[in-house]
């Protein structure tokens, strides 16, 4: 079944630098690429998705980019802010969408 | 507000005993999904709905079941409970359950605390 690695678990950046966050699936019919934000205590909210026909998607501060090849995907973030502390989860679905074990985002002032 | 409702919010009973998790998916929504977020794990897959049929399973144990009814509700009934079992249980809903990729809508979890 598929399997999804995320890396950093942690990762801390300044105030107004960018953050990046990694995954790995093992799937190669996985078709379909969401990232989940979760703030303490409440639900995950998509923040941006990619499917497998593109290479890259951006949507203002947050981008997205997919390999296939090497079956990789990547969040970026720009000029982060503090509201982008949460923890972020990549997810690779087919007929199931499993997640990875989730990375928490800590912005420093 | 995602549209998925989740009931109860909070749950506390003790261990050995059942209890059933209810969902109602968002309207127009034919998957249910279901979760277990233990503290500071990640979201593990239990099991997957479409349309009243079991899709897809993932790591759920024999203690736990689940169904989705002819109005799409959907329930997870939990048994002989352990203190392991202590949880924030999510459902999420999608329109579709294939393989075309679709975006789940998550409620806003049943906290679960065995004592």
């Amino acid at each position: 079944g598929e399997n999804v690695e995320q890396h950093p678990s942690t990762l801390s950046v300044q105030e107004g630098d960018s953050a990046v966050i990694k995954c790995t699936y093992s799937d190669s019919a996985s078709n379909y690429f969401p990232w989940y934000k979760q703030e303490l205590g409440k639900r995950p909210q998509l923040i941006i998705d990619i499917r497998s026909n593109v290479g890259e998607k951006k949507d203002q501060r947050i981008a997205v980019t997919l390999n296939k090849t090497a079956k990789h995907f990547s969040l970026h973030i720009t000029e982060t802010q503090p509201e982008d502390s949460a923890v972020y989860f990549c997810a690779a679905s087919d007929d199931k969408i499993i997640f990875g074990k989730g990375t928490r985002l800590h912005i420093l002032p | 507000d995602s549209g998925v409702t989740q009931t109860p919010k909070h749950l506390i009973t003790a261990t050995g005993q059942r209890v059933t998790l209810r969902c109602s998916p968002r309207s127009g929504d034919l998957s249910v999904y279901w979760y277990q977020q233990s503290l500071d794990q990640g979201l593990q897959f239990l099991i997957h709905y479409y349309n009243g049929e079991e899709r897809a399973k993932g790591n759920i144990l024999e203690r736990f079941s689940a169904q989705q009814f002819p109005d799409l509700h959907s329930e997870l009934n939990l048994s002989s409970l352990e203190l392991g079992d202590s949880a924030l249980y999510f459902c999420a809903s999608s329109v579709e359950g294939g393989r075309s990729g679709n975006t789940i809508y998550f409620g806003e979890g049943s906290w679960l605390t065995v004592v």
